[in-house]
């Protein structure tokens, strides 16, 4: 059983490039979630899904992007990378969104410089 | 607005010693309140959470919390401190946040040392 799985695991971007954070369940969760998590900041929801084809922002979504069309993916998108997006992106899952725990992944490691 | 509040980013404490983390929750209506622990360079692991069924909640690798709604805490405890304890522990609160949605949000974390 994988859990949530994230790729890359490690990645270097140059400033205005752009790039995919790949994240996949085999859970069958309804529900997943995109963080960051910067240095003694804790983590930040950027965007989270409900279902397929369903997305909404969180708290910090400028200059990311997300689309969820299967219950299993949900890419993450930086469209013009900038050295702010230099973080530790998590990825995580749950059945639903109330008492039910999340699941993450290991996350990705990006430096954008 | 909900949030949470972790005191104290480090804490050291000695191998065989208690453990206590605070976490303090600011919230209207009772929560579901959870604690997460993180090994360095992997995800967020699910210790244990309160959801209204006991306010003494025990957890994986002997921790507990104990839910205080008149302190609005939920701080995380455990008996005698192991090395393999040191990681970072984050606390966590879920609300509904309109529109038949919850988010959960989390504290800045406490990074916890055992000395030997």
């Amino acid at each position: 059983n994988a859990g949530v799985t994230q790729t890359p695991k490690f990645r270097i971007l140059k400033i205005g490039q752009s790039m995919t954070l790949q994240c996949a369940q085999d859970m069958n969760h309804n529900y997943m979630y995109w963080y960051r998590q910067d240095p003694g900041m804790g983590l930040k929801l950027i965007y989270y899904s409900v279902g397929a084809g369903i997305t909404d922002k969180g708290e910090v979504p400028n200059g990311y992007n997300v689309s969820r069309s299967t219950t299993e993916d949900f890419p993450l998108r930086l469209e013009l990378a900038a050295p702010s997006q230099t973080s530790v992106y998590f990825c995580a899952s749950s059945y639903t969104g109330t008492d039910q725990p999340q699941h993450f992944g290991d996350g990705t490691r990006l430096s954008i410089l | 607005a909900q949030s949470v509040t972790q005191l104290g980013s480090h804490v050291s404490v000695s191998e065989g010693a208690l453990v206590l983390l605070r976490c303090n929750y600011s919230s209207s209506v009772p929560p579901y309140l959870f604690w997460y622990v993180q090994y360095p360079n992997q995800g967020l692991q699910l210790l244990l959470k309160y959801t209204s069924a006991a306010t003494l909640v025990k957890g994986i690798n002997g921790f507990e919390a104990e839910f205080k709604k008149s302190e609005t805490s939920f701080h995380l405890t455990k008996p005698s401190a192991h090395m393999s304890d040191a990681a970072e522990y984050f606390c966590a609160v879920s609300l509904y946040s309109g529109a038949g949605s919850y988010q959960l949000t989390f504290g800045k974390g406490t990074k916890l040392s055992v000395i030997p």
